[in-house]
């Protein structure tokens, strides 16, 4: 079975702090990303990755970076977080390059709290 | 951004209802796949369509990808508790999924 981990389930933080979250997966997945979650929004894509070194933007960039150092690993960073970034988090691996729509295994994701 | 609405946002029904759940586009994918998401996981593939008109059965579930590949359909037949959950949408355009607002279900035992 697949697996993606994230490190954390919940975390607390304040504003003007730099965040990371971690994101791992077993499965030698070329593809990485990231999504939050909102209410009534759906997921919506911050960055993915199709390989090591390798980033995209998504439709939500502002306000986050990510490193992908390693292929099993893809990190999120929120530089200097806000409240308006108090969301859930989604870590999300795939196969191949998303041109027949393979499959996206998601982690747990990481319900993070801008005070 | 393509957006994809879903409807209705919320559903509670008794179990052994029928229900149908709907993702709505003004724009065309090539394909469509639906997830379903429980409390505190992440969502889980049901299942992908990729040709118009395709229609798609998993046990009580039937999937519908519309003619014009911009709309789906997702009927539960005879819902049990174990259904309940967030339904989502997602359509393929490009080199990306965008996910619908999704559809929050309870059955009801």
């Amino acid at each position: 079975d697949v697996k993606v981990t994230q490190s954390s389930r919940y975390l607390v933080k304040r504003t003007g702090e730099k965040v990371f979250l971690e994101c791992v997966q077993d499965m030698d997945h070329e593809n990485m990303f990231w999504y939050r979650q909102d209410p009534g929004l759906g997921l919506r894509l911050i960055y993915f990755s199709y390989d090591v070194k390798m980033k995209e933007k998504g439709d939500i960039p502002e306000g986050y970076s990510v490193s992908r150092e390693k292929k099993e690993r893809f990190s999120l960073i929120l530089e200097s977080a806000s409240t308006n970034q108090t969301s859930m988090y989604l870590c999300a691996s795939s196969l191949a390059y998303l041109l027949g729509g393979e499959t996206q295994y998601f982690g747990p994701g990481t319900r993070l709290l801008v005070l | 951004t393509q957006l994809l609405e879903q409807s209705p946002q919320f559903l509670s029904i008794q179990e052994g209802e029928n229900l149908t759940v709907y993702c709505n586009s003004s724009s065309v994918f090539s394909s469509l796949q639906w997830y379903r998401q429980e409390p505190g996981e992440g969502p889980v593939l049901l299942v992908t369509v990729v040709t118009g008109g395709e229609v798609k059965k998993l046990k009580r579930l039937t999937f519908q990808f519309g003619d014009a590949r911009k709309d789906s359909s997702l009927h539960i037949t005879a819902a049990q508790p174990g259904d309940t959950g967030l339904y989502l949408c997602a359509g393929l355009t490009g080199n990306q999924f965008y996910f619908g607002t999704g559809t929050s279900l309870t059955v009801i035992p």
